[in-house]
């Protein structure tokens, strides 16, 4: 089974901080992998697919890079509304895995 | 606009069988180049993948729930059900049932629904 290593599992920031989460492979899985946006109540948005591609609607200021084993999300200039958890998943092959999260909150 | 609802009970004693059914609208089950999943969510922490079924009914399935998940289609419906058996209050969750493409992640989810396993 591919294991997805999220850190950090929270942070806190400040509106217009630069944000990055990281989520590492145990193998490489090319750049399978999406990330995504859950706030209270609400299931998961999809934000950016393939490790990379940016879903139509999300704002500009996310990006996804990597590939292989080691992936990151940033949120260059956070906003109000981006305080929420965050989550990676891999869908390399038949078993699909989810990082363990990342609780953004206000600083 | 494709649209995806969980339907089940709410509550499930301990060592009977979860059963919850994702009802599809605004696409045919039998569209190819998706498959059919269930992920889930126990109170207050992060998700989980438990599984995918394709519309001929292959599946594919989260190996640390042990054999206990069985999914199915039913094309007729336009539904696709996730049953889990024996299950304890560890299994007590929000179930979504979501779809994805072959060879993407998930980006349509049902709204979830809680599952609280308890007597």
């Amino acid at each position: 089974d591919i294991q997805m290593t999220q850190s950090p599992s929270s942070l806190s920031a400040s509106v217009g901080d630069r944000v990055t989460i990281t989520c590492r492979a145990s193998q490489d899985i090319r750049n399978d992998l999406g990330w995504y946006q859950q706030k209270p109540g609400k299931a998961p948005q999809r934000l950016i697919y393939a490790a990379s591609s940016l879903q139509s609607g999300v704002p500009s200021r996310f990006s996804g890079s990597g590939s292989g084993t080691e992936f990151t999300l940033t949120i260059s200039s956070l906003q109000p509304d981006d305080f929420a958890t965050y989550y990676c998943l891999q869908h390399y092959g038949s078993a699909l895995s989810f990082g363990g999260g990342t609780r953004v909150e206000i600083k | 606009q494709l649209q995806l609802q969980e339907v089940g009970p709410g509550l499930v004693k301990p060592s009977e069988t979860l059963s919850l059914t994702c009802t599809v609208s605004g696409d045919s089950l039998t569209t190819i180049h998706y498959y059919w999943g269930w992920i889930r969510q126990p109170p207050g922490r992060g998700l989980e993948w438990i599984g995918d079924v394709f519309y001929s009914g292959s599946t594919y399935q989260n190996p640390s729930l042990k054999g206990r998940v069985t999914l199915s289609v039913d094309t007729s419906k336009n539904q696709f059900s996730l049953k889990l058996n024996s299950v304890t209050a560890t299994d007590t969750a929000i179930y979504y049932c979501a779809r994805r493409s072959f060879s993407g992640s998930y980006y349509f989810w049902g709204q979830g629904t809680l599952v609280t396993v308890s007597s």
